[in-house]
């Protein structure tokens, strides 16, 4: 199994563009998460999913969209990126049984 | 915001115990204590996890206090790749128990 895979690893942005970034998972949790992480901060959750088809927001929605067509992929779309989301961006997903399971991150500067 | 409270920062030395806080008090009967961990800007690790019974595994102890309103995660004997930030989360909030709302967790300082 190779977990969760994000990509890309890295991305710089102009203002106002768009990008997705991407979370696959090959274990079969219902349950995906993403969560951002800002320099010396800790993980501040943007959006979860409870299963496909379902999405609900975290602390930090605004300016992020997500959706949940199918139970592997939870892609995170930024539509008009501003420098406030610089960040690492992780991706994770569990099962009722299980912990977190968290992929590398993706890091994303926008200039 | 999260629910749960640790101080920002702890050293400890080399080959002794690392004893780390959480502050949970608002946790409710159904809801699991989770320990992570971040080494430098990966993603966080899992290390374990426990309702009201104390927990042991390969990495490390997990002590709850009989009101479950606080825990202490245990390293036995700190090494300098134990160097990481420790994150204390339950399994669910007040308001939805599927949401997974980490804090700015501890950050631990193994000095040899």
């Amino acid at each position: 199994n190779a977990g969760v895979t994000q990509t890309p690893k890295f991305r710089i942005l102009k203002i106002g563009q768009s990008m997705t970034l991407q979370c696959t998972q090959d274990m079969n949790h219902n349950y995906m998460y993403w969560y951002r992480q800002d320099p010396g901060m800790g993980l501040k959750l943007i959006y979860y999913s409870v299963g496909a088809g379902i999405t609900d927001k975290g602390e930090v929605p605004n300016g992020y969209n997500v959706s949940r067509s199918t139970t592997e992929d939870f892609p995170l779309r930024l539509e008009l990126a501003a420098p406030s989301q610089t960040s690492v961006y992780f991706c994770a997903s569990r099962s009722d049984a299980t912990p977190l399971h968290f992929g590398n991150g993706t890091r994303l500067t926008v200039t | 915001d999260a629910k749960t409270t640790q101080p920002p920062s702890m050293d400890c030395a080399e080959g002794r115990a690392a004893n780390l806080p959480c502050n949970h008090s608002t946790i409710s009967g159904n809801e699991y204590v989770y320990w992570y961990r971040q080494i430098h800007s990966q993603g966080p690790q899992y290390i374990i996890h426990g309702l009201k019974n104390n927990e042991t595994n390969e990495m490390a102890s997990l002590i709850i206090t009989e009101d479950r309103k606080s825990s202490t995660l245990i390293l036995p004997h700190a090494t300098l790749r134990d160097t990481a930030v420790y994150y204390c989360i339950v399994r669910g909030t007040l308001y939805n128990n599927n949401d997974m709302r980490f804090g700015a967790g501890t950050r631990l300082t193994v000095k040899p």
